[in-house]
């Protein structure tokens, strides 16, 4: 899924695949992303970030892929399990400051 | 990771009133700390920023009296929604750095329901 707007696009995925969440960003100056995943009713928790002199950074289960040329980042979650299901968001920030833009997030819905 | 609490978590309130969120920091000192509002199925939307000892920065749209933020030390910040109207229910977010920090981290949200 890609985030688009407010809308929020939904990924369905079977517990066990792995799981690609993808996000655009517009501002080239941007050169630290962070991914975060929010609960129904809960405040968004950091997952993983990178900077943009990475293309790749890799975490438990999760890895996240930068490429800058045409402004993606994805977030790759392996063995995807129920715990996973959520509302992901990535978000931006230049080196100006510390003010995160958000992306408009996707739904990971993990089927049992 | 850091642990960013806030109070209180849910609160039902009659238009009109004014009611009070805070947003604190318990493990760090947060020299930065942000406000966010979120509708249903929608994504975050900043409304201010705030610094320690300073006036908060609001975002265009964001009234400012209407919305009274206070970062008074460097583990508390505040919000209060005056003469709160239906239309203010919400799901309302802090989050907070620390100095030389990129990262934000969140508070668990409070819902904000306004009759």
């Amino acid at each position: 899924g890609e985030s688009v707007g407010l809308h929020l696009p939904t990924l369905s995925v079977q517990e066990g695949d792995n799981s690609i969440i993808n996000c655009a960003y517009s501002n080239s100056a941007s050169d630290y992303f962070i991914w975060y995943k929010q609960e129904s009713g809960k405040g968004p928790q950091f997952i993983i970030d990178i900077r943009s002199n990475m293309d790749k950074r890799q975490g438990q289960r999760v890895t996240v892929l930068l490429n800058k040329t045409v402004k993606h980042l994805s977030l790759q979650i392996a063995a995807t399990q129920p715990g996973d299901s959520a509302v992901y968001f990535c978000a931006e920030t230049d080196n100006a400051g510390n003010m995160l833009t958000f992306g408009g997030g996707t739904r990971l819905m993990v089927k049992p | 990771g850091a642990v960013v609490s806030q109070h209180p978590s849910r609160v039902i309130c009659k238009s009109g009133t004014s009611v009070k969120i805070e947003c604190r920091s318990l493990d760090f000192q947060a020299t930065t700390m942000f406000w966010y509002r979120q509708f249903p199925k929608q994504s975050l939307m900043l409304m201010a920023t705030s610094n320690e000892g300073s006036k908060a920065t609001y975002e265009q749209g964001v009234e400012k009296d209407k919305f009274l933020i206070n970062h008074a030390s460097l583990t508390l910040s505040t919000l209060t929604v005056t003469s709160a109207h239906p239309e203010d229910s919400s799901f309302y977010i802090c989050s907070a750095s620390g100095q030389g920090l990129r990262k934000q981290y969140f508070g668990p949200g409070t819902r904000l329901t306004v009759t």
